[in-house]
């Protein structure tokens, strides 16, 4: 069965330090990885689709089919990073989101 | 409107007690999905819409619920006898095609009590 991981409940960095968010996923095929971010208050919406290989927000994640990881870095950490960020997969041809259970990023001034 | 829109925001409701929640999704948007999120939980899957037709249902928990998007817009998610495990939050999303970017409402927190 499909699975996504987020290893880390809670990520606490210093402004201006390195993140790194780590995600892996178990499935055979071709996924599609996905990252989405939920500000205090706000609803959940997309942060960043491997597809895409863009960087928003300073965010960036590459597909690592060896190590079967999505891990999603910014070199530098700011204050309104903060957030809770869920990595989700969906299987080539389908659109249901399997989201792993998250990951609370707080950065600290 | 301008995003997914959920109503309501909050609902209590006692054990055995049936609910209905409903979601307006993005005008023009085909695509509509049904999630729920227990605590400390990510999203799961429920159910998919394509059109007024239901496309996928396997993740219904069980057969207390039921959802319905009759003119391919506004969709119910149904809940009978509720259990205090159905305590969570719902969330709709929508998207204009398949495998699109989906756009999530604010979700209904439901308290079973």
């Amino acid at each position: 069965a499909q699975r996504v991981t987020q290893p880390e409940k809670l990520l606490s960095v210093f402004k201006g330090a390195p993140v790194e968010l780590k995600c892996n996923y178990s499935y055979s095929g071709s996924p599609e990885l996905f990252w989405y971010v939920q500000y205090s208050r706000q609803r959940l919406q997309l942060l960043l689709r491997h597809i895409s290989r863009e960087s928003i927000k300073g965010f960036t994640a590459d597909l690592n089919k060896g190590e079967t990881s999505f891990h999603l870095k910014k070199p530098f950490a700011q204050e309104e990073d903060s957030a809770m960020y869920y990595c989700a997969l969906t299987t080539s041809g389908t659109y249901k989101y399997i989201f792993g259970t998250g990951t609370r990023l707080k950065v600290l001034a | 409107g301008a995003g997914v829109s959920q109503t309501p925001s909050n609902k209590v409701t006692e054990k055995g007690k049936y609910v209905e929640l409903r979601c307006d999704p993005i005008s023009g948007h085909t695509a509509l999905y049904w999630y729920r999120q227990s605590l400390g939980q990510g999203p799961e899957f429920l159910i998919y819409f394509q059109g007024t037709g239901a496309a996928d249902d396997s993740g219904l928990p069980n057969d207390r619920f039921f959802a319905v998007r009759p003119e391919g817009s506004v969709s119910t998610l149904k809940i009978q006898r509720t259990e205090r495990g159905d305590s969570a939050v719902y969330l709709c999303a929508s998207s204009s095609t398949l495998n699109t970017e989906a756009f999530f409402g604010q979700g209904t927190r439901l308290t079973v009590v």
